[in-house]
């Protein structure tokens, strides 16, 4: 079956632009996770949603945002864009449950804010 | 404050050797860890996890093993295969079901034939 997918795999901006990341989770999983991934800081979560709702959520300020649609696909949004928002955004989905936690990651969308 | 520790960035094994790859842990309410290990250009792929109430699970070539009183596990893999070459993240979750998880920095393992 298919895998996570993000788009777009790659993309620069400049500081203050505002950027939106996609991301289409296997189907059948209804929970979606975001991580950023940044050099010296390994994976830091972002947020969870699941069923449409944000179920957990990651210290990060607001300017990170998401949301999920009805067919669990899921967007996240970095407004106000600054240097150290460079960084590999990092998809994961899973059915959502009770479970071990384990996630399918897509191949992440690279983020370059000049 | 990373409360999930991979002191050593970087490993080199030789092929067929046993490679051991370490983790540290702050938090005692973390109940599940997981091990991750990721390509360049790819997502992290899952590889083994073990609950808090084991002391070691074994996959194949697999086992990681938790200590639960030093708040330390480690990932064994034998034997070490070129193929293993990777970026390995250990990963911990204090809710068992969701997908909080805590990664620690990776260490990049390099088995060398």
């Amino acid at each position: 079956k298919a895998g996570v997918t993000q788009t777009p795999r790659y993309l620069i901006k400049t500081r203050g632009q505002q950027v939106t990341l996609s991301c289409s989770p296997i189907s059948g999983h209804r929970s979606v996770s975001w991580y950023q991934q940044t050099p010296g800081q390994g994976l830091q979560f972002l947020f969870e949603y699941f069923s449409e709702t944000q179920r957990n959520k990651g210290n990060f300020p607001g300017r990170f945002s998401g949301r999920q649609f009805s067919n669990s696909r899921s967007e996240m949004n970095v407004s106000t864009l600054e240097l150290g928002d460079s960084a590999l955004y990092l998809c994961a989905s899973s059915w959502g449950g009770a479970g071990t936690g384990e996630l399918f990651f897509g191949e992440g969308s690279r983020l370059t804010v000049l | 404050d990373q409360q999930v520790k991979q002191n050593s960035p970087s490993l080199s094994v030789q092929e067929g050797r046993i490679s051991i790859l370490n983790c540290d842990y702050t938090n005692s309410m973390f109940d599940y860890f997981l091990w991750y290990k990721k390509y360049p250009a790819e997502g992290p792929t899952f590889l083994i996890s073990i609950s808090s109430i084991k002391d070691k699970n074994e996959d194949g070539r697999f086992t990681v093993f938790l200590n639960k009183s030093a708040k330390h596990l480690s990932l064994h893999i034998v034997p070490s295969q070129p193929g293993d070459s990777a970026v390995y993240f250990c990963a911990a979750s204090a809710q068992t079901g969701f997908q909080k998880l805590v990664f620690g920095t990776g260490t990049r393992l390099l088995v060398s034939p």
